[in-house]
């Protein structure tokens, strides 16, 4: 089946420094992916959408400057998070479904779990 | 009212058990819907996906889907101590934006 990798699992970084988060889709073409956020025992909470070849599109409340998304081919994006700060801790969660088999479900990242001290 | 309704628990039954997991939504155009079970520190994994109503079997696990209701469920048979996570269910419109539920934390008891 189709399998997201996502990289790091965990981080921890100083307030003020930049943290990027991989993506990838390993055994499938992925035009659109998914960036989610999820605090403790509440659900996910989407931040953007990624486009390959093109911007992302940002939920609304995220800010496109501080959490920058860059979907450079069909099978990697990536999120940075910068000047991170310690209420940018959280579980961050990216998605993507595979290009061709549309009419099944998004498949999920392990996540990375952020923390800003 | 939010647009996705679900018990957030946590829900402790023993194991063998018959679970019974739900989800209640505002949105009379979600027509694709799914479950997705969720171990403490990991990503989502699917577990169902049920398009419009009806009902879909895999293994231990049956999803149903009452559009006229709003209403969808997960259940779970004989139900096993790795059962235990949280549920999300998850649906939408257009297969593009999806819109989750809380979870559900599920406790399967030896």
């Amino acid at each position: 089946g189709a399998v997201v990798s996502q990289h790091p699992s965990r981080v921890i970084c100083k307030s003020g420094t930049s943290v990027k988060i991989e993506c990838r889709s390993l055994d499938f073409q992925a035009t659109t992916m998914f960036w989610y956020r999820q605090f403790p025992k509440q659900s996910l909470m989407l931040m953007a959408t990624s486009n390959e070849g093109s911007k992302a599109t940002y939920e609304q409340g995220v800010e496109k400057d501080k959490f920058l998304i860059n979907h450079a081919s069909l099978t990697l994006s990536t999120l940075t998070v910068t000047s991170a700060h310690p209420e940018d801790s959280s579980f961050y969660i990216c998605s993507a479904r595979e290009r061709v088999l549309a009419n099944y479900g998004y498949t999920f990242g392990s996540g990375t779990r952020l923390t800003v001290v | 009212q939010k647009e996705v309704e679900q018990d957030p628990g946590p829900l402790s039954v023993p194991e063998g058990a018959i679970v019974s997991l739900n989800c209640t939504y505002s949105n009379s155009a979600f027509q694709y819907f799914m479950w997705y079970r969720q171990y403490s520190r990991k990503g989502p994994e699917l577990l169902m996906y049920t398009y419009s109503s009806g009902n879909k079997e895999d293994g231990r696990f049956t999803a149903q889907v009452d559009k006229s209701s709003k209403y969808i469920s997960l259940f779970i048979r004989d139900s096993q101590p790795s059962d235990s996570a949280t549920y999300l269910c998850a649906m939408s419109a257009n297969y593009k934006n999806f819109v989750f539920g809380p979870g559900t934390r599920l406790s399967v008891l030896p």
